[in-house]
């Protein structure tokens, strides 16, 4: 069974700090790796990771993926209270039909 | 703003009413998809439809009934529910199915 684990589950920080928030994967037939912010309702869309090894950046944001360990990784440098949220990650598959498989998501708290 | 609108935001309903959930996509995408998200909980994948023709049922029971009249538009038809299907949900849309899903702020469904 296809399964995304997100760790750890929950984060409380300070201002400025640097977090990294992982995300493992076993699945079949990988497609797509995609990273999403939760704020209150709508998971707004963060990064898409297709190759291993290159880094996609945002800002502060920057995100990596390892397609033989099977994980990602989500850095966040000089952390502000604005990125308190809870941070999904999602793999997409392809057999036929294409599916997202989320994980539980990281609640990181950012205390000012 | 995703370009996703959906309409209640949140709605309260008993176990025998039938009510509807709107979805909007305002992108031109192709894909749209319907999510449940309950607390401690992965976003569950319901259904999805590309083209307005149903390509995924995930094992869904048969009290949630979706309907796709257009590619713009996106209903989720809900009769004689239960408490258990309290819930948070999403709908998304992408330009295509494997692409990044954009989504809407959910509606927050709660039956009593």
């Amino acid at each position: 069974e296809d399964k995304v684990v997100q760790s750890p589950l929950s984060l409380v920080v300070h201002e400025g700090d640097t977090v990294t928030l992982n995300c493992s994967y076993e699945v079949t037939n990988f497609r797509s790796l995609l990273w999403y912010k939760q704020e209150k309702k709508a998971p707004t869309f963060l990064f898409m990771l297709t190759s291993s090894g290159i880094e996609k950046k945002s800002g502060r944001l920057s995100s990596i993926l390892d397609k033989k360990e099977l994980f990602s990784i989500l850095n966040i440098t000089a952390t502000q209270t604005g990125d308190s949220a809870v941070y999904l990650c999602a793999v997409c598959t392809t057999s036929g039909t294409y599916k997202y498989i989320f994980g539980t998501g990281t609640r990181l708290k950012v205390l000012a | 703003e995703t370009g996703v609108t959906q309409t209640p935001r949140h709605l309260v309903m008993g176990m025998t009413n039938k009510k509807s959930l709107k979805c909007e996509q305002h992108l031109g995408h192709n894909a749209m998809y319907w999510y449940k998200q309950s607390a401690k909980k992965p976003l569950e994948l319901m259904f999805v439809y590309s083209l307005e023709e149903r390509v995924e049922n995930n094992s869904v029971p048969s009290r949630f009934s979706p309907e796709c009249p257009n590619s713009s538009h996106l209903f989720l038809h809900l009769h004689t529910l239960q408490p258990e299907d309290s819930a948070l949900y999403l709908c998304a849309s992408s330009q295509d199915q494997g692409s990044i899903q954009y989504f809407g702020a959910g509606t927050r469904l709660s039956v009593l």
